[in-house]
C-alpha cells in the first residue's frame, strides 16, 4: 500500500506557482520522497526527490518539513502542459523489494488559462 | 534524464494469441527493470521486477505463466502475454532503475494492449 495521501485534485491558474502537498506520516528515516508525473496515457516522467533537505531543479522544488512527516512539490509558474496526475512516493534507496515505486492515486493537477 | 523506450506504443490482437513487449534502456545499463500495468482512471500497479540473467519477481496475484518476463541484457528486458483474453487490455509500462547512489527509476512511455 501506498504510504503517502495526497489530494485527489488540485486546480492552478497559468503562470502561477502550483503547491501540491503530500503527507508521509510514518515516512522512516532512510526513506526518500520521490515524485513523479504521468500525462495522460504516457508513461510517468521523474521530477525530483529528496531525503530531508530542500531541493530545487529545472522542474521544480521539494519541500520537507523538518519532522519529514509531510512535504510540498512546487512548480513555480505552471502551464497548461503540467496538467497531469502527480505521484508522491516514499521509498528505500537501495535495491530489493523495499526499494520498489509503489503508487498511490496521486493528485489530479489541472492547469487553467 | 535517463532515457527508456517502449515498443510497440499501441497492439491490438485476438484474443488467444500471445504479445510480446520491449522495454530498452537508450543511455544506460540496467540490471534492474520493471513491469506496471494500469487500467483505465486506474494507478499503476507493479507486476513484476526483472533482473538481467535471472527469473524475475513477481507481485502477488500476477501469473508468471502468463506474463512471460525476459531480461537477457543489461539494456533489454520484454514482456510477453501469452493467450491474451480482453480482460488483459490494459495500459503496460516499464521502468528501469538507474545504477548508482540515488537509484532513481525512469520510466517508458507505455504501450496500450487492446485484446479484442
Amino acid at each position: 500500500d501506498a504510504k503517502t495521501t495526497q489530494p485527489t485534485s488540485m486546480d492552478c491558474a497559468e503562470g502561477r506557482a502550483a503547491n501540491l502537498p503530500c503527507n508521509h506520516s510514518t515516512i522512516s528515516g532512510n526513506e526518500y520522497v520521490y515524485w513523479y508525473r504521468q500525462i495522460h496515457s504516457q508513461g510517468p516522467q521523474y521530477i525530483i526527490h529528496g531525503l530531508k533537505n530542500n531541493e530545487t531543479n529545472e522542474m521544480a522544488s521539494l519541500i520537507i518539513t523538518e519532522d519529514r512527516k509531510s512535504s510540498t512539490l512546487i512548480l513555480p509558474h505552471a502551464t497548461l502542459r503540467d496538467t497531469a496526475v502527480y505521484y508522491c512516493i516514499v521509498r528505500l534507496n537501495y535495491g530489493g523489494s523495499q526499494g520498489n515505486l509503489i503508487f498511490g492515486k496521486g493528485t489530479k493537477l489541472s492547469v487553467k488559462p | 534524464g535517463a532515457v527508456v523506450s517502449q515498443h510497440p506504443s499501441r497492439v491490438i490482437c485476438k484474443s488467444g494469441t500471445s504479445v510480446k513487449i520491449e522495454c530498452r534502456s537508450l543511455d544506460f545499463q540496467a540490471t534492474t527493470m520493471f513491469w506496471y500495468r494500469q487500467f483505465p482512471k486506474q494507478s499503476l500497479m507493479l507486476m513484476a521486477t526483472s533482473n538481467e540473467g535471472s527469473k524475475a519477481t513477481y507481485e502477488q496475484g500476477v501469473e508468471k505463466d502468463k506474463f512471460l518476463i525476459n531480461h537477457a541484457s543489461l539494456t533489454l528486458s520484454t514482456l510477453t502475454v501469452t493467450s491474451a483474453h480482453p480482460e488483459d487490455s490494459s495500459f503496460y509500462i516499464c521502468s528501469a532503475r538507474v545504477p548508482g547512489y540515488t537509484d532513481t527509476q525512469y520510466f517508458g512511455p507505455g504501450t496500450r494492449l487492446t485484446v479484442l
